[in-house]
């Protein structure tokens, strides 16, 4: 059973730049999430993807925006770039089920630096 | 915003001592689920518990539930230093068969040798 993967694992863009993140999700799990975790913070939802459409939404502008792709992979693109966007980004897979939720696999995270 | 708030937000003990750790949270959950980081790495699932539960155990972990006073409570007992890692309590809000986790800022626990 693979777990979830993330690539690149680091990576400096300039301001105004875009950049595009990369999640393979665990095998056998059909939910993606993004989240953003500042130095010292805990993580922040960005945002759910299931079936190939968002499914939520946290507190994020819409220069924020992803994709999920058939085989449940998922891309996290951010468009002009700001300096505040320097974060470690971690992709979750879940399986949803019907009741109760369930947990999480995180992927090891791709840590951001806009200068 | 942060849901939850876990305290203290450090801890340091000897190895062998338990350590407990504690999140307190806003409005109603599905659930609650406890996560484990190394060093700024990904995310490591310990423990879930449901809102219906009261307490859950899992090899030397065990958490507990007070959805009355909306608090829970992570005890690691036997610690040892490969346990030294933030430690972070999230909540998942009763909207929908998986939703999203509202992450506290963390508890750094240091475990000496």
């Amino acid at each position: 059973e693979t777990g979830v993967t993330q690539s690149p694992t680091h990576l400096i863009k300039t301001r105004g730049q875009q950049v595009t993140l990369r999640c393979s999700s665990q095998s056998g799990h059909n939910t993606v999430s993004w989240y953003q975790q500042a130095l010292g913070q805990g993580p922040q939802f960005i945002f759910q993807y299931y079936r190939e459409e968002e499914n939520g939404r946290g507190n994020f502008p819409p220069r924020f925006s992803g994709l999920q792709f058939p085989n449940y992979s998922s891309e996290l693109n951010v468009n002009a770039l700001e300096l505040d966007d320097s974060a470690l980004y971690l992709c979750a897979s879940s399986l949803v089920i019907i009741q109760g939720g369930g947990g999480y696999t995180f992927g090891s995270g791709t840590r951001l630096t806009v200068v | 915003s942060q849901q939850g708030e876990e305290d203290p937000q450090a801890l340091s003990i000897q190895e062998g001592e338990n350590a407990t750790m504690n999140c307190s949270y806003k409005t109603s959950i599905n659930n609650l689920q406890w996560y484990r980081q190394n060093s700024g790495r990904g995310l490591v699932h310990l423990i879930l518990i449901r809102s219906n539960e009261r307490e859950k155990h899992s090899g030397r972990l065990r958490v507990t539930l007070d959805t009355s006073k909306k608090s829970s409570s992570l005890l690691i007992t036997a610690s040892r230093a490969a346990d030294t890692a933030s430690y972070f309590c999230a909540t998942a809000l009763p909207t929908g068969a998986n939703s999203k986790l509202t992450f506290g800022k963390g508890i750094t626990l240091s475990v000496r040798p």
